[in-house]
């Protein structure tokens, strides 16, 4: 899978959009980006996903860059259950090995 | 349950001790995965089962790791001899079907592993 990206942390303050950035440069035409999060004391959990097109979901907006070397991730109102830390994942259609690699993640802060 | 289910939630081993996980997927979950997350760290992958084959076990750090998953639902990670680097949380995810990159993964809560 190809490498991401991401600022090692954010902050935001409560009921504001934040805008997660993730790079993706040498992402192929067959890589899905992928949003997971973790809260604390929690495993992971899926956000949204997508392949060429803008998606949205009850839970957050995903942005995709025409050329797809970048993504952002668009929590529309922040709250406080928001805090968590925020991984942008590639996945190729052909890895038939399914293992989904994980960097360091973006750590949000959401202020009150 | 509705989602996948790890135990025990905590488990402190002395040095050397052998450990047991188990994990449960959510049922009629195709693919299963382990991966081990350090302290402020990323999850990092360890192994991969689709039903009973264990497909891939490239992440596993060394012999002393062994996981199983007998019957194509739950599974065990086994850690052998446990060493104090081996301190982590376990984390266990299942996924419906067994390749598609816009699968969605599913994950347990983990096994806090301590060993002291």
């Amino acid at each position: 899978d190809a490498k991401t990206t991401q600022p090692n942390s954010m902050e935001s303050n409560e009921e504001e959009p934040v805008h997660l950035p993730c790079n993706h440069s040498t992402i192929s035409g067959t890589d899905y980006i992928h949003w997971y999060r973790q809260l604390p004391s929690q495993g992971p959990e899926y956000v949204i996903h997508g392949l060429t097109s803008n998606v949205n979901n009850r839970m957050a907006s995903l942005a995709i860059a025409e050329d797809r070397k970048s993504s952002t991730l668009i929590l529309h109102r922040a709250t406080l259950r928001d805090a968590a830390v925020y991984y942008c994942i590639l996945r190729d259609v052909d890895n038939y090995g399914q293992n989904f690699v994980f960097g360091p993640g973006t750590r949000l802060s959401v202020l009150p | 349950g509705a989602g996948v289910s790890q135990s025990p939630r905590y488990k402190v081993a002395k040095r050397g001790q052998d450990v047991a996980l188990r994990c449960d997927p959510i049922s009629g979950h195709v693919s299963l995965f382990w991966y081990q997350q350090a302290l402020g760290q990323g999850p990092e992958f360890l192994t991969y089962f689709q039903n009973e084959a264990q497909l891939d076990k490239s992440g596993l750090p060394s012999d002393r790791f062994f996981a199983e998953r007998p019957e194509g639902s739950v599974s065990t990670l086994k850690i052998q001899r446990t060493q104090q680097e081996d301190s982590a949380v376990y984390l266990c995810a299942s996924s419906l079907t067994r390749q598609g990159a816009g699968n969605t993964i599913y994950f347990g809560e983990g096994s806090w592993l301590t060993v002291v």
